[in-house]
């Protein structure tokens, strides 16, 4: 199973809503990773969980919160959102040794009104 | 801080036609990735590069990784429409390994 399982694949959210994001994996990698992507632009690194620990954090405002509750799985809750904050989240995984292949999710696209 | 930089940003062929895309750095780069994403899709690893002077093929697509590390090239010879996407590559941060940088990625466009 070389697959990144995403869920939800869309969301509408109000600025007031309080939603989480989904990513599983199930190919023993212990370093997983949520991106950001704007239209035209590279995936932005926003947090990297290595060993089911947060090794980096991008300077993501509060309202962005990752959890990775075991080594298969990641989420990321989101909370009082703006419309700039909508984009394609992507959820990667690999072995942290920067010498990996890194896997993506198919993503979540998410729209903030 | 680190950079990395793409050319070009955008590329219309006819199909058949060859395409290169170049990717420099602005430090040493340990190993370098090239993704692919297709349109309304997700970035899908190519390859990853780590050798000095390094040449692997796939195919139709030729990626080379410079002497000085710092820069890499991905040639595709006699493009297809499936070849259609943007490519990025890819690089470990100096100070963090688990930290990968992507640069700004180069739109391929094929004209049947």
């Amino acid at each position: 199973d070389t697959e990144v399982t995403q869920t939800p694949k869309h969301l509408v959210m109000g600025m007031t809503n309080k939603k989480s994001l989904k990513c599983e994996q199930h190919m023993g990698h212990r370093a997983m990773y949520w991106y950001k992507q704007k239209a035209k632009k590279p995936p932005e690194l926003m947090f990297v969980y290595s060993y089911e620990k947060l090794s980096i954090n991008e300077s993501v405002p509060s309202r962005f919160s990752p959890e990775c509750p075991n080594s298969s799985l990641l989420n990321l809750h989101l909370h009082a959102l703006q419309p700039e904050d909508s984009a394609l989240y992507l959820c990667a995984s690999s072995q942290p040794t920067g010498m990996e292949e890194a896997f993506f999710g198919q993503g979540t696209r998410l729209t903030v009104v | 801080g680190q950079q990395v930089m793409q050319i070009p940003q955008y590329q219309h062929v006819q199909e058949g036609e060859d395409f290169t895309t170049y990717c420099n750095s602005s430090t040493t780069l340990s190993n370098i990735q090239w993704y692919k994403q297709r349109p309304g899709g997700h970035p899908v690893f190519l390859i990853q590069l780590v050798k000095s002077g390094e040449v692997k093929k796939q195919k139709r697509l030729t990626f080379q990784f410079g002497e000085a590390k710092k820069n890499s090239s991905l040639h595709i010879t006699a493009t297809q429409t499936t070849d259609v996407g943007t490519y990025f590559c890819a690089g470990p941060k100096k100070t963090s390994y688990d930290k990968v940088i992507f640069g700004p990625g180069t739109s391929l466009s094929v004209i049947p």
